[in-house]
């Protein structure tokens, strides 16, 4: 199982939209709407920021949202902080009844 | 509050083996997959399998079939992730994780690492 694609970095500045991508097949993104994304700092665990594509865990900020198209989801930091500095992981499920994560974005703050 | 709570720091030789523990309170531990997750220095997350601690069925990344093994305690709610034939580039950060429910991790140990080095 291959890792899920992902652009390496990302950038914007204060206040903007980003979008991050994360490309599969339709053995996993395209196959299942259990695609999951994570913010990870460095030296820290990983955070859950959206689940089966498009839902937020409780206490996790509207300015994050999920979505996907065919092998393709996308995860959506609107009005970036820089707090959002951090690297995004998307993960899914597979036709293995295995998982597979992304290989992940360093987004940043301009 | 849930809590994984991972055993310490391991510094093993290669062709060794090494077993991480990950003791779980705060919610039934029957009721939720554990994951296991590691991450080399510097390297994104890599998923190594899942155990489901009420029936100790379990799946395993293809990368990891044959050399790794996960079980559970249910008596102290602790699951295990052994790794066999230890090489360099199993040095890594290993995470204990649990799932939601819907097929994503919602809490996190706090990772064990394991350096492999002669």
């Amino acid at each position: 199982q291959s890792a899920l694609t992902q652009p390496a970095s990302v950038s914007g500045s204060p206040g903007q939209s980003i979008t991050i991508s994360c490309t599969g097949t339709s053995s996993d993104v395209g196959g299942y709407n259990y695609v999951s994304w994570y913010q990870q700092y460095p030296g820290k665990a990983p955070k859950l920021m959206i689940y089966d594509v498009s839902n937020r865990p409780s206490g996790v900020s509207n300015r994050f949202s999920g979505s996907k198209s065919g092998d393709t989801a996308s995860l959506t930091i609107s009005g970036l902080q820089a707090e959002d500095e951090a690297d995004y992981y998307c993960s899914s499920y597979t036709s293995s009844s295995t998982y597979v994560f992304g290989t992940g974005t360093k987004v940043t703050v301009l | 509050q849930v809590q994984l709570v991972q055993s310490g720091a391991e510094v093993k030789k290669p062709g060794a083996s090494v077993k991480v523990s990950c003791k779980a309170s705060g919610y039934t531990f029957t009721s939720y997959y554990m994951h296991w997750v590691r991450q080399a220095p510097g390297q994104g997350l890599e998923w190594m399998g899942i155990i489901n601690p009420s029936g100790d069925s379990t799946s395993y990344a293809q990368k990891f079939q044959g050399r790794v093994t996960m079980t559970r305690d249910t008596s102290t709610t602790t699951v295990y992730m052994e790794l066999s034939s230890l090489r360099s580039e199993d040095t890594a950060v290993y995470y204990c994780a649990k799932d939601r429910g819907t097929f994503a991790i919602d809490y996190w140990g706090q990772g064990t690492l394991v350096t492999v080095s002669s």
